[in-house]
């Protein structure tokens, strides 16, 4: 079956860091993405990995192990604007190459 | 950067109302294009998938006569929610990538989405 697994909820201190885990099984593997959402809006794209280890975009960096079927969204040096869901997603190539949303993870980011 | 808009951002009607949202690819063409429904607090559920010149392909569960997609261009699809119930509002969202989603580089790009509310 499918499943996308990311903790619901999450509070961190402004400047801080935070590491948002993401664990999947799918049938088939075609790229791993996070997202940002922020209440009523739709998704925004963060980052995106293929292969595994640590791709870095400015404040934000994500990790991917295939063999493990885990991925951890990281963002550092946090922003009151950072508050929002971030949503794991899997594209899987089995049954025409869709996108598999997890749940997604409200990040709290206080003062 | 690939932009995707979505029409209408909010709509209100009475039950038994149909309901026509628009999704077009901007600033490239679109082969592929995927329907989205979100309710509060929920993961984005995959309704169908919507290909241009051929009919869509809908997910388990999703009820192919009431959820109406048309894809006649390559750049505009359409999702009609057919004499709407209250049980139908929920946020909309219409996606597509540059290759249709076979490229794993090619991220989806969101319209902004149409809040459906059936009174």
């Amino acid at each position: 079956g499918q499943n996308i697994d990311q903790p619901t909820e999450m509070t961190a201190t402004e400047g801080a860091i935070v590491q948002i885990n993401c664990t999947y099984q799918t049938s088939g593997f075609n790229g791993l993405f996070w997202y940002q959402q922020h209440a009523g809006e739709a998704p925004t794209f963060l980052s995106y990995n293929v292969l595994d280890g640590l791709e870095e975009k400015g404040r934000f960096s994500s990790f991917l192990s295939r063999s493990k079927g885990y991925s951890y969204l990281l963002l550092k040096e946090l922003q009151m604007k950072d508050s929002a869901s971030y949503l794991c997603a899997v594209r899987d190539p089995t049954g025409g190459f869709k996108t598999i949303f997890g749940a997604g993870t409200r990040l709290f980011v206080k003062a | 950067g690939a932009v995707v808009s979505q029409h209408p951002s909010w709509v209100i009607c009475k039950s038994g109302t149909s309901v026509k949202i628009e999704c077009r690819s901007l600033d490239f063409q679109a082969t592929t294009m995927f329907w989205y429904r979100q309710f509060p607090k929920q993961s984005l559920m995959l309704m169908a998938t919507s290909n241009e010149g051929s009919k869509a392909t809908y997910e388990q569960g999703v009820e192919k006569d009431k959820f109406l997609i048309n894809h006649a261009s390559l750049t505009l699809s359409t999702l009609t929610v057919t004499s709407a119930h209250p049980e139908d509002s929920s946020f909309y969202i219409c996606s597509a990538t540059l290759t249709g989603g076979v490229d794993p580089n090619q991220p989806q790009h969101f319209g902004d989405g149409t809040r459906l509310s059936i009174l």
